[in-house]
């Protein structure tokens, strides 16, 4: 069964708009991570929280995690149109480990300028 | 640049070929992995290998075979292919030990099977 899910499936706003994306999971975890996916090329790893963590900040990036709802969030605050991307979030089981990631379906997020 | 390198970019094979995705990771990873992402589905975890020894199998067809000859290099031997398995194939690594969640991925390889 899918692992993460991510809500909304697209989502667009003007450029400086702050974006939010949702995730929800269905078993438990060590680990939950966002990526970034730009035009079917590669993933970059934006933030990883860990499950005794509740938030994280990067740069322009914030992320919550609710382990008792089994949900997470990432917040981009000011977007850019370099922003426009695919955003998926993914689960680890262990920590530490060679752990083969589950990801959801992914936000596909555009900036309009 | 993420420091991990996929060949080719793009193939293009007819279903009686066999062909070889190459990864290479730069990062002194000692875990690879292999994931399928096909169109509008998530993407899957094929195969993990941690310190050259596949871990896991993710009940993944035999037309697809992985090798791992060392920690930098990592294969994935095609033969028999279907049309489904026309999908862009990514390729990531991580450090196995410490705090090591983080996977470094590829740009992939688009694979159209014909």
């Amino acid at each position: 069964s899918q692992q993460g899910e991510e809500d909304p499936q697209a989502l667009s706003i003007q450029e400086g708009e702050n974006a939010t994306m949702n995730c929800s999971y269905k078993t438990s975890i060590n680990n939950l991570q966002w990526y970034r996916q730009n035009s079917g090329r590669g993933l970059v790893h934006l933030i990883l929280i860990r499950s005794n963590e509740r938030e994280k900040h990067s740069g322009r990036l914030r992320v919550t995690l609710d382990t008792s709802k089994k949900s997470s969030s990432l917040l981009i605050t000011a977007s850019r149109a370099a922003d426009t991307a695919s955003y998926f979030c993914a689960t680890g089981r262990t920590g530490g480990g060679a752990d083969g990631l589950t990801f959801g379906k992914g936000t596909h997020l555009i900036i309009q300028p | 640049e993420t420091g991990v390198t996929q060949t080719p970019r793009h193939l293009v094979m007819g279903m009686t070929n066999k062909k070889s995705l190459k990864c290479e990771q730069h990062l002194g990873h000692n875990a690879m992995y292999w994931y399928k992402q096909s169109a509008k589905k998530p993407l899957e975890l094929m195969f993990v290998y941690s310190l050259e020894e596949r871990v896991e199998n993710n009940s993944v067809p035999s037309r697809f075979s992985p090798e791992c000859p060392n920690s930098s290099h990592l294969f994935l031997h095609l033969h028999t292919l279907q049309p489904e398995d026309s999908a862009l194939y990514l390729c990531a690594s991580s450090q196995v030990g410490g705090r090591g969640e983080t996977q470094y991925f590829g740009p992939g390889t688009r694979l159209l099977v014909l």
